[in-house]
């Protein structure tokens, strides 16, 4: 069965610093990857997603992760994070050979809290 | 327009109550997913509706845990003789068919507290 794991559980950086949020998935087959952002007291929001074509994948506010099918990684990046930034941040992945017949169920990592500090 | 709404947004209950969760999706949207999120854990799938089909229930952790949907609007879970290890953040997502399922629009959840 598919998993994803966060490698970081928090990563507190300082205003206009660069960040990455490291995920990786256990399957080898063919996934669609997804990063997820929750802010606080709010629902959670796409941020990006990789499909096919292009392994770096540019998302809203910034944001782009990088597919990298050999080491099963998905790491989301941004050159210079915000205060407006500190969210709780998801990656989800799904198999992509059963997503159109079985729906689009996400397996969803346990999340990386990211505290951005003036 | 509006997005996925839900109700309660919170809820305490006691032991071996049964309680009802309530999604709303946004309209249109032919496809309603239930997660589990608890604390300090990633979402965990529950239950998949996609218009007339039978419902994925591969998720549902146990026959306590149940959940319907009318046509393609509102869902309701239901869990019955609730246990304290139910207590989490259930949120509702929904996404339209076809080419757009895989874009999920998430609701703000319902926290269940099971004292």
């Amino acid at each position: 069965a598919q998993s994803v794991t966060q490698l970081d559980s928090q990563v507190p950086v300082f205003e206009e610093a660069p960040v990455e949020l490291r995920c990786n998935y256990s399957s080898s087959v063919s996934v669609y990857l997804f990063w997820y952002v929750q802010y606080p007291n709010q629902g959670l929001q796409l941020l990006l997603k990789y499909l096919s074509g292009s392994t770096l994948v540019k998302g809203i506010n910034g944001f782009e992760a990088e597919f990298n099918k050999s080491q099963t990684s998905f790491h989301l990046r941004k050159p210079s994070v915000h205060i407006s930034d500190t969210a709780e941040y998801f990656c989800a992945v799904s198999d992509s050979l059963l997503f159109y017949n079985q729906g689009g169920k996400l397996i969803f990592g346990q999340g990386t809290e990211l505290s951005v500090k003036p | 327009g509006a997005g996925v709404s839900q109700s309660p947004s919170n809820k305490v209950t006691e032991k071996g109550k049964d309680v009802e969760l309530r999604c709303d999706p946004i309209s249109g949207h032919t496809a309603l997913y239930w997660y589990r999120q608890r604390l300090g854990q990633g979402l965990e799938f529950l239950i998949y509706f996609q218009g007339n089909s039978a419902p994925d229930k591969s998720g549902l952790p146990s026959d306590r845990f149940s959940a319907e949907r009318t046509g393609e609007s509102v869902s309701t879970l239901t869990i019955q003789r609730t246990q304290q290890e139910d207590s989490a953040v259930y949120l509702c997502a929904s996404s339209r068919g076809g080419s757009e399922i895989y874009e999920q629009y998430f609701g703000p959840g319902t926290r269940l507290t099971v004292t």
